[in-house]
């Protein structure tokens, strides 16, 4: 049972760039939520798909966008980069009926780097 | 802002337990503890969570306080690879996002 895989590991882009980084949840989970990492701090909420809509978002400009395919798998993507981008940005994956505390899993990370 | 309070950091020896505690005083009657580490540039990892009653898997245990106002994650021989920041949440099954804290960095010395 493959867990929560994230792609790529590792990408460096120039500022004013677009990125794509891409998610598949655990299987069995139809949800899946973006987060930031900036160094030294905590994951921020980014926003959460769910039946392929945008359901809830945080404190993220409209640069920052996404998508959900039919197969849970989702996209982030981050248009006009700037130098404060840089950050670890992690995938979460879990049901959207949440039951019992059902657990929210996380994958390793995409770190990007904006020069 | 987050709902928990945990101390910045702690330390302990390799093979004795490490006891971290947390505070979350303002919990409500639907919310569960949830525990997460993250080890140094890798995704949180789940650790454990608890509604009310104590628990326990593989890698660690759980107690909750009978007001469920704090609660303590035990590592019960602790490891070189336990280091890591762990972080402590409360989050209800309505709730969409994990609000992380500043968590506890926790130090295991050989």
């Amino acid at each position: 049972d493959a867990g929560v895989t994230q792609s790529p590991t590792h990408l460096i882009k120039t500022r004013g760039q677009q990125v794509t980084l891409r998610c598949s949840p655990k299987s069995g989970h139809d949800t899946v939520s973006w987060y930031q990492q900036a160094l030294g701090q905590g994951p921020q909420f980014i926003f959460q798909y769910y039946e392929e809509e945008e359901r809830q978002r945080g404190n993220f400009p409209d640069r920052f966008s996404g998508h959900q395919y039919p197969n849970y798998s989702s996209e982030l993507n981050v248009n006009a980069l700037l130098l404060g981008d840089s950050a670890l940005y992690l995938c979460a994956s879990s049901t959207y009926y949440r039951v019992s505390g059902n657990t929210i899993y996380f994958g390793e990370g995409s770190w990007l780097t904006v020069v | 802002d987050a709902k928990t309070t945990q101390p910045p950091s702690m330390d302990c020896a390799e093979g004795r337990a490490a006891n971290l505690p947390c505070n979350h005083s303002t919990i409500s009657g639907n919310e569960y503890v949830y525990w997460y580490r993250q080890i140094h540039s890798q995704g949180p990892q789940y650790i454990i969570h608890g509604l009310k009653n104590n628990e326990t898997n593989e890698m660690a245990s759980l107690i909750i306080t009978e007001d469920r106002k704090s609660s303590t994650l035990i590592l019960p021989h602790a490891t070189l690879r336990d280091t890591a920041v762990y972080y402590c949440i409360v989050i209800g099954d309505s709730s969409y996002k994990l609000i992380f804290g500043s968590g506890t960095r926790l130090l295991v010395r050989p």
